[in-house]
């Protein structure tokens, strides 16, 4: 299958800090990328939509200017968590879609811990 | 929400067949069946997807019956690796529709 890169695994920083995650498909282009959450004991939770060239499109309640996602390439979103705050703790993971069966491939995850 | 109904949790002896099953009574023409599972403190996995037929991977196999409204995945032979939450997300390609996933079921593989 597909596979899907995230950087870092886990980091630990400051409340107050700026954070940013990558998330990179390796073997194919993803014109599409997805931002999800996940907190202890529950579901995913999808926050954002990336597309290549353009704005995110964020799910209610996920605020834009906190969470900044940017798609510059077929390869490459970045997620950037602005004054991190302790409860922007959280598993943060990725995936991109395959075009031609639109079917999501995820990366590892990142662990986000602020202290 | 979930457009599923799955169990909250089930068990399975290393070794043997693991039948995961998931309600979609409300599922439409086009949308899909998809699988997915996700081990602790990992990114979810894609394992397997189906419309109307039965598909099988190197992964597992998915019976979907015929009124589309239940689905059963199987793993053939469990091994304690395949102890994960397992989730059934149905999904219309081509469009802007997203995955939703549900809680999901527990899947415990034990020796």
């Amino acid at each position: 299958g597909a596979v899907v890169s995230q950087h870092p695994s886990w980091v630990i920083c400051k409340s107050g800090t700026s954070v940013k995650i990558e998330c990179r498909s390796l073997d194919f282009q993803a014109t599409t990328m997805f931002w999800y959450r996940q907190f202890p004991k529950q579901s995913l939770m999808l926050m954002a939509t990336s597309n290549e060239g353009s704005k995110a499109t964020y799910e209610q309640g996920v605020e834009k200017d906190k969470f900044l996602i940017n798609h510059a390439s077929l390869t490459l979103s970045t997620l950037t968590v602005t004054s991190a705050h302790p409860e922007d703790s959280s598993f943060y993971i990725c995936s991109a879609r395959v075009g031609a069966t639109d079917t999501q491939y995820f990366g590892p995850g990142t662990r986000l811990t602020v202290l | 929400d979930a457009k599923t109904t799955q169990p909250t949790s089930m068990d399975c002896a290393e070794g043997r067949a693991a039948n995961l099953p998931c309600n979609h009574s409300t599922i439409s023409g086009n949308e899909y069946v998809y699988w997915y599972r996700q081990i602790h403190s990992q990114g979810p996995q894609y394992i397997i997807h189906g419309l109307k037929n039965n598909e099988t991977n190197e992964m597992a196999s998915l019976i979907i019956t015929e009124d589309r409204k239940s689905s059963t995945l199987i793993l053939p032979h469990a091994t304690l690796r395949d102890t994960a939450v397992y989730y059934c997300i149905v999904f219309t390609q081509g469009g802007s529709e997203k995955l939703v996933f549900g809680k999901g079921t527990k899947l415990t593989v034990n020796p």
